[in-house]
C-alpha cells in the first residue's frame, strides 16, 4: 500500500535561513509526488509536482524539491524562509493505475518562521 | 480559472440532522474529488467522479454519506444523521484526466463542519 510520511510535525525556523522539510513515500509502483501548502481556514495551494520528467522540481515562491528514488524521498526546501511561508505543508502521492488518481497525504508539517 | 468554489464555508448543526455540502469545480475539469481533513491530520480520500460517473467510495464514506455530480459539473455530499466523529473540513478539489495519477488537484477552500 502507498503511503506518506512526513518526518517533524512542526519545524520552526528564522527568516531568511534554510528551509527543509522531509517526506519519505512507500509505493510499489512508480509515483507521482506533490507538496501543497494550507493556510489556516483555507484549502490547499499546490506547490509543485514530480511526474517522473526532471528529478529537482522548482515550484511556486522559490520551493523546491529534489525526488531521490534510491532513499524514496521528496523533501521540499527554499534557501531563505519568509514570514509568510509560516503555514501547514502536505506532501502527497498518487500513482499511475492506482486509485484513479487519489491522493495520499502524509499528516502534515506546521512551518513557524521567527522574526 | 475562477478556482474551485465550495459552499458553504461553515456549516453547525445539530448531531442527528442531515447537511448537504456544494462543490463547483473548475469548469474545464472532469475529475472531482471530495477528501476529509479532521484536526492536525492531512486530508482523506473519500470519494472520485470522473464527469458524472461516480468511480470510487472509500471505506470511509459510510452509508449515512452520498454524493452526486449530476450532469458532471458541480457535486453534492450528503451526510445524513450527523454524529459528533462527522466534525471535520470537507475538500473538494477537481483535476484534468490524462494519465491517472499525474495531474495535479485544485483545492477549494472547504467547508468546516461542526456538530453539536
Amino acid at each position: 500500500a502507498q503511503s506518506v510520511t512526513q518526518l517533524g510535525s512542526h519545524v520552526s525556523v528564522s527568516e531568511g535561513a534554510l528551509v527543509l522539510l522531509r517526506c519519505n513515500y512507500s509505493s510499489s509502483v512508480p509515483p507521482y509526488l506533490f507538496w501543497y501548502v494550507q493556510y489556516p481556514n483555507q484549502g490547499l495551494q499546490l506547490l509543485l509536482k514530480y511526474t517522473s520528467a526532471a528529478t529537482l522540481v522548482k515550484g511556486i515562491n522559490d520551493f523546491e524539491a529534489e525526488f531521490k528514488k534510491s532513499e524514496t524521498s521528496f523533501h521540499l526546501t527554499k534557501p531563505s524562509a519568509h514570514m509568510s511561508d509560516a503555514a501547514e505543508y502536505f506532501c502527497a502521492v498518487s500513482y499511475y493505475g492506482g486509485s484513479q488518481g487519489n491522493l495520499i497525504f502524509g499528516k502534515g508539517t506546521k512551518l513557524s518562521v521567527k522574526p | 480559472d475562477t478556482g474551485v468554489s465550495q459552499n458553504p464555508r461553515h456549516k453547525i448543526t445539530k448531531r442527528g440532522q442531515n447537511v448537504t455540502f456544494r462543490c463547483d469545480p473548475i469548469s474545464e475539469h472532469n475529475r472531482l474529488y471530495w477528501y476529509r481533513q479532521t484536526l492536525g491530520q492531512g486530508p482523506e480520500f473519500l470519494t472520485y467522479f470522473q464527469n458524472e460517473a461516480q468511480l470510487e467510495k472509500s471505506r470511509l464514506l459510510s452509508d449515512r454519506f452520498s454524493a452526486e455530480r449530476p450532469k458532471g459539473s458541480f457535486s453534492t455530499l450528503e451526510i445524513q444523521r450527523t454524529e459528533q466523529g462527522d466534525s471535520a473540513m470537507y475538500l473538494c478539489a477537481s483535476s484534468l484526466g490524462g494519465t491517472w495519477g499525474n495531474q495535479p488537484q485544485h483545492f477549494g477552500d472547504g467547508t468546516r463542519l461542526s456538530i453539536l
